[in-house]
Formats: structure tokens, sequence, C-alpha cells
């Protein structure tokens, strides 16, 4: 069964670093783009970046460039999201989702649909 | 970045109707779209692919259509598991853009 497990819940204070986590099991982990979408409570969807494990290409949103580190480890089918510095704003559901489609390198392509997706990690920041 | 404008932001509707969605692109994007559902507490699961193209497992009442800037999510004969919120999203290039989503209530 293809399948993305995310890390817990985290309660964190502001200015504190944090790192989640996305295991991916069920598939060739290296040939998917892996994304990262945050969704503060009672709002919509934004993406973050994403990562694709076979080379560790990886392309930021501009809302979230230098705010996070997205980073891959091939050896446990395991993909990253980090923070130095948390703000309150932070404070968030993330969401890691695998594209539906197989890549067989990183080139920017097309049919950019995401399947499965992790159930989600509630990061909480306190000020 | 692309932008995606969905309307209704919500609709309000009863087991067995017809619910229509809509989204606009900003520019031009094929048939480069995706639809998907929400429900509380839960993650976004893929519907439809390709603007058209219903995603493994979903339902038939389940359909899209559209194109270039234009598309359209239906779902006929509404069920109660189908109250939730629906997100289109541009699958041309990065950031993947969502709309800001359609609550479909009781």
């Amino acid at each position: 069964e293809v399948q993305l497990e995310q890390s817990g819940a985290e309660v964190k204070k502001a200015g504190e670093s944090l790192k989640i986590s996305c295991k991916a099991s069920g598939f060739s982990f290296e040939t998917y783009w892996i994304g990262w979408v945050r969704q503060i409570p009672g709002k919509g969807l934004e993406w973050m970046g994403i990562i694709y494990p076979g080379d560790a290409e990886t392309t930021y949103s501009p809302s979230f460039q230098g705010q996070v580190t997205i980073s891959a480890d091939k050896s446990i089918s395991t993909v990253y999201l980090q923070w130095s510095s948390l703000k309150a704003s932070d404070t968030a559901i993330y969401y890691c989702a695998r594209r539906a489609t197989y890549s067989d390198s990183s080139a920017p392509s097309k049919s950019n649909w995401f399947a499965p997706w992790g159930q989600g990690t509630l990061v909480t920041v306190s000020s | 970045d692309i932008q995606m404008t969905q309307s209704p932001s919500s609709v309000s509707a009863s087991v067995g109707d017809r619910v229509t969605i809509t989204c606009r692109a900003s520019q031009s994007i094929s048939t480069w779209l995706a639809w998907y559902q929400q429900k509380p507490g839960e993650a976004p699961k893929l519907l439809i692919l390709a603007a058209s193209a219903l995603g493994s497992g979903v339902p038939s009442r389940f359909s899209g259509s559209g194109s270039g800037t234009d598309f359209t999510l239906s779902i006929n004969s509404l069920q109660p598991e189908d109250f939730a919120t629906y997100y289109c999203q541009q699958a041309d290039s990065f950031p993947f853009t969502f709309g800001q989503g359609t609550q479909v209530e009781i």
C-alpha cells in the first residue's frame, strides 16, 4: 500500500527550531516528487515546496523561500520540513503529499496532482 | 504565480441535490487541473485529475469539465458523505496554487 506517515503533533515556543518528518512506503521513493502543504486552522491550502528525492532537487514557493528547509533521506525513505526559528504565525497543520505520477528525472513537468497525502502534523507555536 | 478563483465559497444543499462548483485560472492551464475533497480533521483526497478524469475509487456521481481557464466540478445526487470542502488546484507550474475552497454544507 502506498502510504505517507507523518510525525506527531508538536508544541513549541517562538524562536525554537523544529523538524517534522514524512515517511514513505509502498513505492519507489526516489522517483516521485513529494511536497509540503500548509493549512492554517480554518483556512485554505498553500504549497510550501517540493523535493525530488532522487537528486534532492528542491523548489520553494516564494512565500516560504528562506523560511523553511525541505530535505530527504533516501536511506530511510523520509522527507523533512524544518524551521530554524519558529514564529507564532507558523501555527498550522502541515501535510506532505506525493505527486501521483512517476518522474524519471527532476525536470519540471505537467500533471502535478498529488495522492496520497500524509495524515498531517499539527504544529502549535506559542509566543 | 497562477491565481485560482473558486466560487461559490459555500453552498447549502440537500441529499439528492446536484451541486456545481466553478474554478477560474488567471491564465490558461490547458487541462492541468485537479480537484480535492477535504473532510474536517482529514487530509485532502484527490477526486479529479486532468480536469475530468476520476481519481482512484472516486464515485461516478463526481465529474469534472473544462479547459483553458474555466473549470467545473459537479456532484450529482449529493450523498451524506459528500458534505465537505472542495479545492481546485492548478497542476501546470509550481507553486501549484489552490483555489480558496468551497464548503458544501447541509
